[in-house]
């Protein structure tokens, strides 16, 4: 398997423009959860989803960000209109049952500079 | 709410023994992961206690004791390569919480 992917790998843009990550978990995952990294608050959970459905969306910032999945092998982050303060890295992750013991693997990121 | 509490920098010499300490205090806790992570890339699994005790894989070592809240991750025979961030994350309903991570530099 290929892994968690993630795309773009790099996104630079201008304050107001909206922005979309994309992301593919791990065949046969059911959990897929969308993190965001920066050095002041370190890695922080923003939303997960259980079978595609949206369990948790305690961690999403602000009305600007929004996430979806379609289908199990696919999801979105969008950001809409983009700040300077959004500049991070996003990283997803997919597990499989998500219960304890079962890891999660995380895909390459996308490095966000927000102008 | 939940709060993870690890060392923000630790220095070791290549070659020694290095343990990294986490103390936690959450809600519905099942377990504790490590993860480390290298500059620049995403983060990797390395261990996962969910019972007391020494949980043993080649150089990497962690250890949990859930009634005291605290963890800690044992790196033996430490390698240049082992420079990296370490994070601790607490495992509550189906959801990680991350600690600040520990920047681990290893110096020849």
């Amino acid at each position: 398997d290929a892994g968690v992917i993630q795309s773009p790998r790099h996104e630079v843009t201008e304050m107001g423009q909206e922005v979309t990550l994309r992301c593919k978990p791990i065949s046969g995952h059911d959990y897929l959860f969308w993190y965001r990294q920066t050095m002041m608050r370190g890695l922080e959970l923003l939303i997960y989803f259980n079978n595609n459905v949206p369990i948790d969306d305690s961690g999403m910032p602000e009305d600007r960000f929004s996430a979806k999945m379609p289908n199990a092998s696919f999801s979105t982050l969008k950001i809409q209109p983009s700040e300077p303060r959004d500049s991070a890295v996003y990283f997803c992750a997919s597990s499989f049952t998500g219960t304890g013991g079962n890891e999660q693997f995380f895909g390459p990121g996308t490095r966000l500079t927000v102008l | 709410g939940q709060n993870i509490d690890q060392p923000t920098e630790m220095t070791a010499t290549e070659g020694a023994i290095v343990q990294i300490n986490c103390t936690y205090q959450t809600s519905g806790f099942n377990g504790l992961f490590w993860y480390q992570q290298h500059a620049g890339e995403a983060p990797t699994f390395l261990s996962y206690n969910v019972l007391d005790g020494l949980e043993e894989k080649g150089r990497f070592s962690s250890f949990l004791s859930r009634s005291k809240g605290y963890s800690y991750l044992l790196l033996k025979e430490l390698q240049m390569k082992d420079s990296a961030s370490y994070l601790c994350a607490a495992w509550t309903g189906n959801m990680l919480t991350f600690g600040g991570g520990t920047r681990l530099m290893v110096k020849p």
